[in-house]
C-alpha cells in the first residue's frame, strides 16, 4: 500500500492551459515536500511545506497543504512546455521520522 | 564537484552477479538516501543514514542488498546475486541536516540484470 497516493497518474495539456496535481494520505505528515524530475535526471525540490493550511506561489505554481496536514495540491497556472516532468510529492509522517517517503508520481506532458 | 555524484552511470550485469553502486554525497551533509526507481515509478525507499546513527535499512527488499557509510561520506550500495527484478535506477540524495531539509540527488546509476 502506497502511503502517499498521487492523481492524476498522468496529465496531457495544451500550452496555456491549467492543472492541478494531488497527494493524499491517511496519515498526517510533518512536512511534505514536492519535487519534479526529468528524463534521465534526479529529482529537483520544488517547494517544501510545513503548516497546516500553508499556500507556497513558486510563479505560476501554487502549492496548498491541507489544513489536516494529511494532503496537498500543486497548481500549475498557464503551462508551458518546460513543465513537463514528473512531479512526485514526498513527506515525512509523525511517525516515520527520517524515512522520506515518495508518491508514485504524476507525469505531466504541455505539448505547443 | 558540488553535486551528488553516482558512479556508475550505467551497470549491466549478469543474472547471479554482484554488483557495487557508489554514491559520493554533498560535502557536510549529514543524512544520505538510497532509492529506487523502476520504469515511470515513484521512488522506492531502501535505506536511510544520519550521522553516526544506526542507518534505517526497513526499505531493502531483501537480505541481497546491504549498504554501508564509510566516514560520514561515502556510501556504497550492494547488491549480490543479481535478479532480473533488481533492474532499475538506483538514486541517492543527501541533505544537511536530515529529514525535512531539502533533498539533493544524483542522476542516478542504471542497473539492468540480463
Amino acid at each position: 500500500t502506497q502511503l502517499l497516493e498521487q492523481s492524476p497518474q498522468f496529465l496531457s495539456i495544451q500550452e496555456g492551459e491549467n492543472l492541478t496535481v494531488y497527494c493524499n494520505s491517511s496519515s498526517v505528515f510533518s512536512s511534505l515536500q514536492w519535487y519534479r524530475q526529468e528524463p534521465g535526471e534526479g529529482p529537483v525540490l520544488l517547494v517544501t511545506v510545513v503548516t497546516g493550511g500553508e499556500v507556497k506561489k513558486l510563479k505560476r505554481l501554487t502549492f496548498q497543504f491541507g489544513d489536516a496536514r494529511k494532503d496537498s495540491s500543486l497548481h500549475i497556472t498557464a503551462a508551458q512546455p518546460g513543465d513537463t516532468g514528473l512531479y512526485l510529492c514526498a513527506a515525512l509522517t509523525t511517525d516515520s521520522w527520517g524515512k522520506l517517503q515518495f508518491g508514485a508520481g504524476t507525469q505531466v506532458v504541455v505539448t505547443p | 564537484g558540488a553535486g551528488v555524484s553516482q558512479s556508475p552511470s550505467n551497470k549491466v550485469t549478469e543474472k547471479g552477479k554482484d554488483v557495487e553502486l557508489r554514491c559520493d554525497p554533498i560535502s557536510g551533509h549529514t543524512a544520505l538516501y538510497w532509492y529506487r526507481q523502476s520504469l515511470g515509478q515513484g521512488l522506492e525507499f531502501l535505506i536511510y543514514f544520519q550521522g553516526n546513527s544506526a542507518p534505517d535499512k526497513s526499505g531493502l527488499p531483501s537480505d541481497r542488498f546491504s549498504a554501508e557509510r564509510t566516514g560520514g561520506s561515502v556510501s556504497t550500495l550492494t547488491i549480490q546475486r543479481t535478479q532480473q527484478e533488481d533492474s532499475a535506477v538506483y538514486l541517492c540524495a543527501s541533505s544537511l541536516l536530515g529529514p525535512g531539509t531539502e533533498a539533493f540527488f544524483g542522476q542516478g546509476t542504471r542497473l539492468t540484470v540480463v
